[in-house]
């Protein structure tokens, strides 16, 4: 009954490393978004997209990218990897209104 | 710009007490609030959600909450808490204006003693 699955539950990468997070969601929900979490801070929007090959930057985009080929796919791209992005990251899709969104289970990325 | 507050970073509570989880956002028109909760290791869950209409809405879980417009709050209440309640929960505000982008709270961590 998975609805939205991010491919990696844990993840270790080398600083300097280019990282690719995947997200799929088989609701053929419209939005899609990228939040990351940190403790004391709740989860914080990097990028959103509203439709294929649309994105937008959320609040904190810095050193982030985003590619949405697929209304399914979302991937994160974490060009060159920094020990300050190291956190949790959770994907969330929802339809066009404002319903709410459903979650993935999260990665956690750790670089070292 | 909207904001949410939730004041009490933890709360511990007694098994089978009762609980009450803070909330308080900032925007101008009608909001659309939401809360989740997320257990440990794992993505957020939807509890509730209020629109419009009745100011008390209920959720999965035995949680209920109530939209307060007076005092911009929307407090997640359980009458008696189980050990399985134990996670962090998070408040979330949405509104048309701003797309369908959520604004989420800190969270509050809730630990439950036996």
């Amino acid at each position: 009954d998975v609805k939205v699955t991010q491919s990696s539950r844990y993840l270790v990468k080398r600083t300097g490393e280019k990282v690719f997070l995947e997200c799929v969601q088989d609701m053929d929900h419209e939005n899609m978004f990228w939040y990351r979490q940190d403790p004391g801070l709740g989860l914080r929007l990097i990028y959103f997209s509203y439709d294929v090959k649309m994105k937008e930057k959320g609040d904190i985009p810095e050193g982030y990218s985003v590619s949405r080929e697929k209304k399914e796919r979302f991937s994160l791209i974490l060009e060159s990897a920094s020990t300050n992005q190291t956190s949790m990251y959770l994907c969330a899709s929802s339809l066009p209104e404002v319903h709410g969104y459903t979650f993935g289970s999260g990665t956690r990325l750790t670089v070292v | 710009a909207q904001s949410v507050t939730q004041p009490d970073i933890h709360i511990t509570v007694s098994e089978g007490a009762s609980l009450e989880l803070r909330c308080n956002y900032s925007y101008g028109a009608t909001p659309y609030l939401f809360w989740y909760v997320q257990s440990p290791g794992q993505g957020l869950q939807l509890l509730l959600k209020y629109f419009s209409g009745d100011t008390l809405v209920q959720g999965i879980k035995g949680f209920e909450a109530e939209f307060k417009r007076s005092q911009s709050s929307f407090n997640l209440r359980k009458p008696s808490v189980h050990w399985s309640d134990a996670a962090e929960y998070f408040c979330a505000v949405g509104a048309m204006e701003y797309g369908n982008k959520l604004v989420f709270g800190a969270g509050t961590i809730l630990r439950v003693k036996s």
